[in-house]
């Protein structure tokens, strides 16, 4: 089993729909949760981070973590074109390592 | 100017050559990593520093070296060039003070091992 599992997608959702991003991660060690943005071509930039159970909200972003079922997921409201890239789920297991899953490729439809 | 800045951005070799990428950042940040990322696979760690004296092994680091020369610059090398070793590599920075251990990337370094 790996590490952090996300499906890699693409996922594809209309403009102004939700997006529905989730992660699922095995080492119950985890602390905290971080979602990168990865757009082509690019580096991976923070976007989200959460620590505690339950839901974190900032803009049209939504962190939702559930450590006893291990799984963390990322809501996008209102989805634009300019959202669609490949997000990355990585879980922090404290020493500063962070491990990374594979991303979910996201592509919003015009 | 980029805070966190690698060398060369792109670079084509062949199988058997030294391969040195390096990273320097001015963020005054402690720790410095370096992963490289492969389609489908996502970002896999392979050393990372805390601080000028202390290297660690990540997930993958068979096949590649690292120097700390600076707290501001660290060098990933790879001794002999396989094609397995084509990618996408990144160096990133945190700080120790951190709340979160916030990652900050670099741009990038394309790497083809012919």
């Amino acid at each position: 089993q790996k590490e952090v599992e996300q499906n890699s997608g693409p996922l594809s959702v209309p403009e102004g729909a939700i997006a529905s991003l989730n992660c699922t991660y095995s080492d119950r060690g985890s602390q905290s949760f971080f979602w990168y943005r990865q757009y082509s071509g690019k580096s991976p930039e923070l976007i989200m981070f959460i620590y505690s159970n339950g839901d974190k909200e900032d803009g049209r972003f939504t962190a939702q973590l559930n450590k006893a079922s291990q799984y963390v997921s990322l809501l996008i409201r209102d989805s634009q074109p300019s959202d669609s890239a490949t997000y990355l789920c990585a879980p922090y297991t404290g020493g500063f390592k962070t491990i990374f899953g594979a991303g979910t490729r996201l592509f919003v439809k015009a | 100017d980029a805070d966190v800045t690698q060398t060369p951005r792109n670079r084509i070799t062949k199988t058997g050559k030294r391969i040195m990428l390096e990273c320097s950042q001015t963020k005054g940040h402690d720790r410095m990593y370096w992963y490289r990322q492969d389609p489908g696979l996502g970002l896999r760690l392979i050393y990372y520093s805390f601080d000028v004296k202390d290297i660690n092994k990540g997930e993958i680091s068979d096949g590649y070296s690292v120097s700390r020369q600076a707290q501001a610059k660290f060098s990933l090398s790879l001794e002999s060039a396989i094609p397995n070793q084509t990618a996408l590599y990144f160096c990133a920075t945190s700080f120790r003070g951190s709340d979160t251990g916030e990652l900050f990337f670099g741009e990038g370094s394309r790497l083809t091992v012919l």
